[in-house]
């Protein structure tokens, strides 16, 4: 019942330093997405990737890269830590058809970080 | 420009009652829409979800409620338990979704004994 997986859990770091948020489903799930979410904010997408090989921006893309390494991880790189990105880290998988079918995606248990 | 709205931070229902959280959206695209329940310290969790050819979807105590013309859906909780208490995330997508979900800020129910 492993589902999303992604650590670590909790993580405090130093404005510069760099640090990756790692991701993996078991799910057989195409699609695989990263979000943030801040207090009053709500969920916003950073970056996701639609299938193995591809990975494009979301909402709020600055100060992140991704990887898809293959069908199951997904990982979160911040190069340079910055006190705005303290927030808690979300990733997801889902298995999108596109097409108007219906997305449900499923969460991972989230990563807070803060940057000092 | 926020596309997925839950104007109302929170709401206090009695337990037994009837919960209403509502949802309104501003992109026409949209296409399918989801409710999220998430407590403290947890990744959000899936709820009930509804297609726009639908206006009805129900799932034992969870209703969903989609009125296209207003771009308006509402989640109802009956009865409303104490384990109901955690925040619920209204979110929509289009064209199946695959670039990922709009969420609303989120709407903290909390059930009072």
């Amino acid at each position: 019942n492993a589902g999303v997986t992604q650590t670590p859990k909790f993580q405090v770091l130093k404005t510069g330093q760099s640090m990756t948020l790692q991701c993996a489903q078991d799910m057989n799930h195409n699609s695989m997405y990263w979000y943030r979410q801040d207090p009053g904010m709500g969920l916003r997408l950073i970056y996701y990737s639609a299938s193995e090989g591809t990975t494009d921006k979301g909402e709020v893309p600055n100060g992140y890269n991704v990887s898809r390494l293959n069908k199951r991880e997904f990982s979160l790189r911040l190069e340079s830590a910055a006190p705005s990105q303290t927030s808690v880290y979300f990733c997801a998988s889902a298995n999108a058809h596109g097409g108007g079918s219906g997305n449900t995606i499923y969460f991972g248990e989230g990563s807070w970080l803060t940057v000092v | 420009d926020q596309q997925v709205k839950q104007n109302s931070p929170s709401l206090s229902v009695q337990e037994g009652r009837i919960s209403i959280l509502n949802c309104d959206y501003t992109n026409s695209m949209f296409d399918y829409f989801l409710w999220y329940k998430k407590y403290p310290a947890e990744g959000p969790t899936f709820l009930i979800s509804i297609s726009s050819i639908k206006d009805k979807n129900e799932d034992g105590r969870f209703t969903v409620f989609l009125n296209k013309s207003a771009k308006h859906l509402s989640l109802h909780i009956v009865p409303s338990q104490p384990g109901d208490s955690a925040v619920y995330f209204c979110a929509a997508s289009a064209r199946g979704g695959a670039d990922g979900l709009t969420f609303g800020k989120g709407t903290h129910l909390i059930i009072q004994p």
